[in-house]
């Protein structure tokens, strides 16, 4: 049972177009993580946010953090084929990081 | 970035033989961990570090064991490696006091077992 629900597993979409990635859970995080990963390399972090009700933007991505800490959005504005990867979400609990199955992005020129 | 560093990149062995993967870290951080990344799976926790001698298990340890006799140093090895073992293996590295819970990545070791 994966602890980190990410959705959409897969999304394909054109250049320009706006998206939205979820990452869900039961359980409460002291901080929650996103990466984006590119074939062949290991997972890059984009945006740590910790507190409850965080809005952090990085230029196009926007990242929000649940009010109760459970949940996570990262939001993309038009969309580049630059951002096409493997998007990856992670919650903190205790001394261990749990991740989500992440999200392969493809944006299409 | 991160002064992460895994070695070797690429592995191939055959069933029943040890292997070890190393990974350095310059950045003095306490915690390091070790995941397997699989298709389907994301990423899974195999063992982590704590401090130097000081580890602990994770979800997916069956197989593997790990030392860490310096801060910067954290081994894995697989003491016989089984077909089921070929995967990409990621060290990350923490320091969970004094700030946001964050992890860093290494690149990767690719390793297959035939």
């Amino acid at each position: 049972t994966q602890l980190l629900e990410q959705s959409p597993q897969f999304l394909s979409i054109q250049e320009g177009e706006n998206l939205t990635v979820y990452c869900n859970s039961s359980s409460v995080f002291s901080s929650l993580q996103w990466y984006r990963q590119e074939p062949g390399e290991g997972p890059v972090l984009l945006v740590t946010v910790v507190t409850g009700g965080e809005v952090k933007k990085l230029k196009r991505l926007t990242f929000q953090f649940g009010d109760a800490r459970k949940d996570s959005s990262l939001h993309i504005t038009a969309a580049q084929t630059g951002d096409t990867g493997l998007y990856l979400c992670a919650g903190a609990l205790g001394n261990q990081f749990y991740f989500g199955t992440g999200t392969s992005l493809t944006v299409i020129p | 970035d991160a002064g992460i560093t895994q070695s070797p990149r690429h592995k191939v062995t055959e069933t029943g033989t040890p292997v070890t993967l190393r990974c350095h870290q310059t950045e003095n951080h306490r915690y390091m961990y070790w995941y397997r990344q699989d298709p389907g799976h994301g990423l899974r926790l195999i063992h982590y570090s704590y401090g130097v001698k000081d580890t602990d298990k994770g979800e997916v340890s069956d197989g593997y064991s790990v030392s860490r006799s310096k801060t910067e140093d954290f081994l894995l090895t697989l003491e016989s490696a089984t077909s089921s073992q070929t995967s990409v293996y990621f060290c990350a590295i923490s320091e969970l006091a004094g700030g946001p819970k964050t992890q860093y990545f290494g690149p990767g070791t690719r390793l297959t077992v035939l």
